[in-house]
Order: structure tokens, then sequence, then C-alpha cells
């Protein structure tokens, strides 16, 4: 079985400074990985995912992650945060198993940015 | 493509009363999933498809919910009856059986028991 752990549930940084969001992942067989991001009351929208090509993933909106297989870490950054950041961030894993498609979440780390 | 569509988008029920939540995946795509969100117990999924058929129901909390897929482009999951704590954001998802496994959500539905 599959799981994620995003260490720290909130965040806080300046508005222009760097942001590191981080996941670490648990899976018997190469994962795939995911980053989602949710505005209040809005579903989740992709960011960016890790499908086994280049372990540097660029995303959306500026947004980016490196898989490390050694440390079983995908986590996210981005150089210089804007307010627009503020939002809750999940890490995501999945495996293709014959026929199961189904993405284990971690628990969110809710991203403030100050002005 | 106008995206996975739920609804309703908010509902609001008494206690007892069953509630039946819809769900419009995107065409093409095989695979739905329903996932309930909380404070609590953060995203759980709840159940997935392949092809029409429950592959994984294992997340279902109990015999209370159901759900069902009578064809490609229209899910329901069935809460009877309700509880408060049933209350949550009910998302459905759904995924291409191309490429990776990356799944595109609805706004979902906020669920309210009382």
């Amino acid at each position: 079985a599959q799981s994620v752990t995003q260490l720290g549930s909130h965040v806080s940084v300046s508005e222009g400074a760097l942001v590191l969001l981080r996941c670490n992942y648990s899976s018997s067989v190469p994962p795939y990985l995911f980053w989602y991001v949710q505005y209040p009351n809005q579903g989740l929208q992709l960011l960016l995912k890790y499908t086994s090509a280049a372990t540097l993933v660029k995303g959306i909106n500026g947004f980016e992650a490196e898989f490390k297989k050694s440390e079983t870490s995908f986590h996210l950054t981005k150089p210089s945060a804007h307010m627009s950041d503020a939002a809750e961030y999940f890490c995501a894993v999945s495996v293709k198993p014959a026929g199961r498609r189904a993405l284990t979440f971690g628990s969110g780390t809710r991203l403030q940015v100050q002005p | 493509d106008a995206g996975v569509i739920q609804s309703p988008r908010h509902e609001v029920t008494e206690m007892g009363q069953e509630v039946t939540l819809r769900c419009k995946p995107i065409s093409g795509h095989n695979s739905l999933f329903w996932y309930r969100q909380t404070m609590m117990r953060g995203l759980e999924l709840l159940i997935y498809f392949n092809n029409n058929v429950p592959i994984d129901d294992s997340g279902m909390p109990e015999d209370r919910f159901s759900a069902k897929m009578p064809n490609a482009s229209f899910s329901t999951l069935k809460i009877q009856p309700s509880e408060p704590r049933d209350s949550a954001v009910y998302f459905c998802a759904s995924s291409s059986p191309r490429g990776s496994t990356e799944a595109f959500f609805g706004q979902g539905t906020r669920l309210t028991v009382v």
C-alpha cells in the first residue's frame, strides 16, 4: 500500500520569499506523484505530476517539485511567493497495479502569504 | 470540456433523511472516484469505479452509504439515513484510461446534516 506524509499543516511565508512544502511518500513500487492546490470553496486543481520521466517537474503558477528516490521525497517549491498562492496544498501518490488508479492524499498544508 | 460536474453544490438536510449526490465525469474518462473531505480526516477515498464497475468500496463508511454508476456519464452517492457526522464536502473525480493516473475534480458538494 502507498502513503504520503506532508510535514507541517501550516506554512507561513512573506510575499516574495521562497515557498517550500514538504512531502514524503511510501510505496512498494515506483510511484506516480502529484501536487494539487485547493482554493477556498473549490475543488482540487492539479499543479504538477511526476510520472517517471524527468525528476524535476515544472507545474503551473511557477511551482516545481523534485522527485528524490533516495529520500522518498517530492517537495514542492516556488522561488517567490505571491499573495494569490495562499491556499491548501495536497501531495498525492498512486501506483498502477492492474485496475487500481485511485490517488492517496496527504493531510494537506495550508500556505499563508504575508504582505 | 466542462470538467467534472457535481450537483448540488450545497445540501442541507435533516438527520434521517435520504441524500443523493450526483456526478457527471469528463467525457472519455473511464475511472470515477468519490472522496469525502473533513477537517478531522482530510481527503478519504470512499469508492472507485473503473468502466462503471465498483473496484474498491472499502472506504465506504457503513451500509448507509451506497454508490452507483449506471453508465459512463453518471454516478450517484446516496446516504440513507443521513446523520450529522456525515456532514462534509464530497468530491467526485474522474481520470482517463491513458497516461498517468491524475484525477480531475469537481467543485464538490457541501453536505450539512442537522
